[in-house]
């Protein structure tokens, strides 16, 4: 099946730690997002990267930082610095010339314990 | 740059009514604009979307319109069924905004039996 994976579904953070958050697809895609999304609020872009060893910041990009060295994988570490980091993360990709449709993965929900 | 409002947040109807949901965008650049269904502790899914060229845009029992002028679009829904009951989000993607969009807050509709 082609899609987007992410994964944990759930996923604890302690005070003071990193963890990173898995995406990956198959849909040969070259552009991938990560986006927050908090109750009664639209999705924020985080991040975004639209070919390979490229990335740009979003809207709300302090705190998380991305990597992007395979094309089928955009993974997402919540910092530290990020003091607020409960939320639901959704990854999406969509292809270039002219692929508009944004195709999004089940999400990731971040908790702080 | 680009704000979209959605109204209502929250919309229940009667199995068989119909639903509306309307969005306002500020950019006039905005050519593009999308609407997503989230089903709980899911992703996003594109359920129809329109551009800027066109007007009405109809499949089966959802049809979206946009008003330029007004810089408004909506989606309605007809013949409203239980499996209809989600969160409803409409996005705007600015010209100058590259392949990103802007999201509206979401309207959790509920569809009653």
């Amino acid at each position: 099946d082609g899609g987007i994976t992410q994964s944990p579904k759930y996923l604890f953070r302690k005070e003071g730690q990193n963890v990173t958050l898995s995406c990956e697809q198959n849909l040969n895609h070259d552009a991938m997002y990560w986006y927050r999304q908090d109750p009664g609020q639209g999705l924020r872009l985080i991040y975004y990267s639209q070919i390979v060893n490229d990335f740009q910041k979003g809207d709300i990009a302090e705190g998380y930082s991305v990597s992007r060295e395979k094309k089928e994988s955009f993974p997402l570490t919540v910092t530290s610095a990020q003091k607020n980091p409960t939320a639901f993360y959704l990854c999406a990709s969509s292809g270039t010339n002219g692929g508009e449709k944004l195709f999004f993965g089940s999400g990731t929900q971040l908790s702080v314990l | 740059g680009e704000n979209v409002e959605q109204h209502p947040s929250t919309l229940s109807v009667q199995e068989g009514d119909s639903a509306v949901i309307k969005c306002t965008y500020s950019d006039s650049a905005s050519n593009y604009f999308p609407w997503y269904k989230q089903e709980l502790g899911k992703g996003p899914q594109l359920i129809i979307d329109i551009r800027s060229n066109v007007g009405e845009k109809k499949d089966q029992r959802i049809a979206v319109t946009l008003n330029k002028t007004a810089k408004h679009f909506s989606l309605h829904i007809t013949e409203t069924q239980p499996e209809d009951s989600a969160v409803y989000f409409c996005a705007a993607r600015p010209d100058n905004y590259g392949q990103n969009f802007v999201f509206g807050p979401g309207t959790r509709l509920s569809v009653l039996p």
